[in-house]
């Protein structure tokens, strides 16, 4: 069965650095989201994407946050400088959802971000 | 704006007995879709069931069990005769219908499920 990939795994980075989480979509999937988890707390919506552009964006995805499709296949987001509280799982998910239906989401397993 | 509550945070029982995890939400929509989502200890989102607001019909999957209510907001989840494996963290969550920007997921807090043997 077709999964929602994700790397890396873990990643730990220095506060102000910059990090790239990537995911590897469903391949006949149109729309992708991130979402994020602060560890404890629930999940929340950041960004949906669609046709190479942003559909949404929550308050949280603020100009630190930049979301992209470089190669048709990676979705990539990326975080400019990083702050102590952007520590979190960040999850993917993607699905094909033709026009005027609400097809699930299948998320990805994840990348734990450690912020230092 | 659209809001799931899951009054319970965590629920412990022992194994083989049932257990009900409680969703109730909040929208202004007429169509919409409810979601059950798994997330084991090590930490990926499980989906476990997706229903649409037209359809009220209780839903039965080998042990577990879904009960819509549009009349209370609600959309229960009952794991029967449970399992060590059952124990997780079980997401409600609530989307809009058909939206050509997406259709992004809004999530409960979350139930701590503890099966203990």
């Amino acid at each position: 069965e077709p999964e929602v990939t994700q790397t890396p795994s873990h990643q730990v980075t220095q506060m102000g650095q910059e990090v790239i989480l990537r995911c590897v979509p469903i391949s006949n999937h149109l729309y992708f989201y991130w979402y994020r988890q602060i560890l404890g707390q629930k999940v929340e919506f950041l960004v949906s994407f669609y046709n190479n552009e942003i559909s949404e964006k929550s308050e949280i995805f603020d100009d630190q946050f930049s979301v992209e499709r470089p190669d048709g296949s990676n979705f990539t987001l990326k975080i400019r400088s990083t702050k102590l509280e952007d520590s979190a799982m960040y999850f993917c998910a993607t699905t094909f959802n033709l026009a005027g239906s609400t097809d699930t989401q299948y998320f990805g397993p994840g990348t734990r971000l450690t912020v230092l | 704006a659209q809001k799931v509550t899951q009054a319970q945070t965590e629920i412990s029982v022992v194994e083989k007995e049932d257990v009900t995890l409680d969703c109730v939400y909040e929208t202004r929509d007429t169509t919409y879709y409810l979601f059950w989502y798994k997330q084991p200890p090590s930490g990926e989102l499980v989906f476990l069931i997706r229903r649409n607001s037209f359809d009220e019909q209780n839903e039965i999957s080998g042990r577990y069990s879904w009960n819509f209510q549009k009349s209370t907001s609600s959309f229960n989840f009952t794991i029967t005769a449970s399992q060590v494996v059952d124990s997780a963290v079980y997401f409600c969550a609530l989307s809009e219908a058909g939206r050509a920007a997406g259709n992004k997921l809004t999530f409960g807090g979350g139930t701590r499920v503890l099966v203990k043997p």
